[in-house]
C-alpha cells in the first residue's frame, strides 16, 4: 500500500518570502500522480498543483512549484512571494496511475502560517 | 474547475436519529464519488468509494450499516449516518470524479455534523 508522509506539522513564513513544504511517499509503482491540495479555514479543498510521475519536468503554477525527485520519492512544494491568502493546511496526496485506481492517499498535512 | 456541492453545510441532530448528506456534481457527470471524514487539524480519511449504479466499496473499519451510501445517478450521491451518536460528530467531505484515469477529483465544501 502507498503511504504519504509530511514531516512538518506546522510551518511559518513571512509575507513575500519563500517557503518549502516537504512530502515523501512510498510506492512500488512506476507510474502515478502526485498532488498538493490547500485547505483554507473555509475547509474547501483546493488543488494547488499536480505532477505526473512519468514527467521529468517539475510542475509549476504561478507562485507554486514542486521539486519532484522520483528516485528519492520526494515531492516538495515551494511557495514563492508568500501572501496572506496562502495561509492554510496543505496536503500532499498520491494517486495510482491505473485506470481503475482513482483513490487519493493523503499525508497528514502541514499547517502554514503567513506572518505580515 | 468543476463544482461539487454538499447539503447541508452543517447539521445538528439528537443522538439516535439519522442524518442524510447530499453530494452533487453540478456541471459534470461523476462516475465515481468518494466520501471522507476529517477530524480537527487532521487529514482526510477515506470512508468509501461509490460508482454510479453499484454498491459502495467501504474502507476497512468503516461500518457499512452505519454509513449508508447511495449513488443513484451520475450527479448525486448521498451519505446517511444511521442512528447517529456523539462519536459520529465530524466534518464529512465528498469528492467527485468524472470517468477516465486523467480526470481529477473535485471536492465539495464539506458538512459539519454535530450529534448531541
Amino acid at each position: 500500500a502507498q503511504t504519504v508522509t509530511q514531516s512538518q506539522p506546522e510551518m511559518s513564513v513571512q509575507e513575500a518570502e519563500t517557503v518549502t513544504l516537504s512530502c515523501t511517499y512510498d510506492t512500488s509503482e512506476s507510474d502515478y500522480y502526485l498532488f498538493w491540495y490547500k485547505q483554507p479555514p473555509s475547509r474547501q479543498m483546493i488543488l494547488v498543483i499536480r505532477q505526473e510521475a512519468y514527467k521529468q519536468q517539475n510542475a509549476t503554477e504561478n507562485r507554486f512549484s514542486v521539486n519532484f525527485q522520483k528516485a528519492a520519492k520526494s515531492f516538495s512544494l515551494k511557495i514563492s512571494d508568500s501572501q496572506l491568502g496562502d495561509a492554510a493546511m496543505y496536503f500532499c496526496a498520491y494517486r495510482t496511475f491505473e485506470t481503475s485506481g482513482s483513490r487519493l492517499t493523503f499525508g497528514e498535512g502541514t499547517q502554514l502560517t503567513v506572518n505580515p | 474547475g468543476a463544482v461539487v456541492s454538499q447539503h447541508p453545510s452543517r447539521v445538528i441532530c439528537k443522538s439516535g436519529t439519522s442524518v442524510k448528506i447530499e453530494c452533487r456534481s453540478l456541471d459534470f457527470q461523476a462516475t465515481t464519488m468518494f466520501w471522507y471524514r476529517q477530524f480537527p487539524k487532521k487529514s482526510l480519511m477515506l470512508m468509501a468509494t461509490s460508482n454510479e449504479g453499484s454498491k459502495a466499496t467501504y474502507e476497512q473499519g468503516v461500518e457499512k450499516d452505519k454509513f449508508l451510501i447511495n449513488h443513484a445517478s451520475l450527479t448525486l450521491s448521498t451519505l446517511t449516518v444511521t442512528s447517529a451518536h456523539p462519536e459520529d460528530s465530524s466534518f464529512y467531505i465528498c469528492s467527485a470524479k468524472a470517468g477516465g484515469p486523467y480526470n481529477e477529483q473535485f471536492f465539495g465544501p464539506g458538512t459539519r455534523l454535530t450529534v448531541l
